[in-house]
C-alpha cells in the first residue's frame, strides 16, 4: 500500500503570498491531520478532517484553513504569508479518529 | 497542563546497549492510546509501537517495547540493542478517542559508536 504523499516537497515563497499544500492519505484512510513543526515551538496541531468535515482544530490565526474532499485527498492553504510561517509542514492519516496516524514526508516551506 | 511530557531533550547511548527514553501523559479518560514515533533528520515522522490503555500486556515491536504504567501515568520507550541508524529525535504521543494527537517535545538520541 502507498503511503501518504505530500506535494510539494519544497517551497520558496515571500511575505503575503499564499501557498496551497496537498497531501493525499494512504488508501482508505478517511482521517487527515495536519501539523506544523519549526525549531522553537516543536510539533504543533494545526486541524484534522474526516470524511470531508473538520473534527478538530489547533490553535492557529485564520490566516491557515484546509479542507478533505470526498476521495479524502486534503489541501491545507495558508493565505498572507509570514516569515514565521516557515516551517515544516507534516500531514498524517488515519483510518479512524482514534488510529494511529502515520504521516507523509513533509513540505518545507520557506517564507522570505 | 501539558498532556505529553518528555523531560529528557537529549540522551547518548552506546552502540548495541539499551536504552529508555521516559513519557509522561495527563489524561482523565479511561480510554486513550499512546504512540511513539522516530523522526530521522530527513524529517519523516516514522510510527514505531502502539499501547491502547486497556492492554494488560507492554507492546513490544522487534527492538522496541513500551514500559506502560498506568497508575503512573508513565509510557517510555525502550530500545534495545541501539544501532547507528537509532539516532533521531523521538515523540511520544497521545490520543483520547474523537480528539486530536498530542505530541510530547521530543527527545534528541545520538548512538555513540
Amino acid at each position: 500500500k502507498a503511503g501518504v504523499t505530500q506535494t510539494p516537497r519544497y517551497l520558496i515563497k515571500t511575505r503575503g503570498q499564499q501557498v496551497t499544500l496537498s497531501c493525499s492519505p494512504i488508501s482508505g484512510h478517511r482521517s487527515v491531520s495536519w501539523y506544523q513543526q519549526t525549531p522553537g515551538q516543536g510539533l504543533q496541531f494545526l486541524f484534522e478532517y474526516f470524511s470531508e468535515t473538520q473534527r478538530n482544530k489547533g490553535n492557529f490565526p485564520g490566516r491557515f484553513s484546509g479542507r478533505q474532499f470526498s476521495n479524502s485527498r486534503s489541501e491545507m492553504n495558508v493565505s498572507t504569508l509570514e516569515l514565521g510561517d516557515s516551517a515544516l509542514y507534516l500531514c498524517a492519516s488515519s483510518s479512524g479518529l482514534s488510529n494511529t496516524q502515520y504521516f507523509g514526508p513533509g513540505t518545507r516551506l520557506t517564507v522570505l | 497542563a501539558q498532556k505529553i511530557t518528555q523531560t529528557q531533550p537529549g540522551m547518548f547511548v552506546q552502540e548495541k546497549e539499551a536504552v529508555t527514553l521516559d513519557c509522561t501523559y495527563d489524561t482523565s479518560d479511561q480510554s486513550y492510546g499512546l504512540f511513539w514515533y522516530k523522526q530521522p533528520s530527513s524529517g519523516e515522522m516514522i510510527f514505531l509501537i502502539y499501547q491502547g490503555s486497556y492492554d494488560e500486556q507492554n507492546a513490544t515491536e522487534g527492538r522496541y517495547s513500551l514500559n506502560f504504567q498506568k497508575a503512573r501515568k508513565s509510557a517510555n520507550l525502550v530500545i534495545s540493542a541501539s544501532q547507528l541508524g537509532d539516532s533521531a529525535m523521538y515523540f511520544c504521543a497521545m490520543r483520547e478517542p474523537g480528539n486530536q494527537f498530542y505530541f510530547g517535545t521530543g527527545t534528541s538520541l545520538t548512538v555513540i559508536p
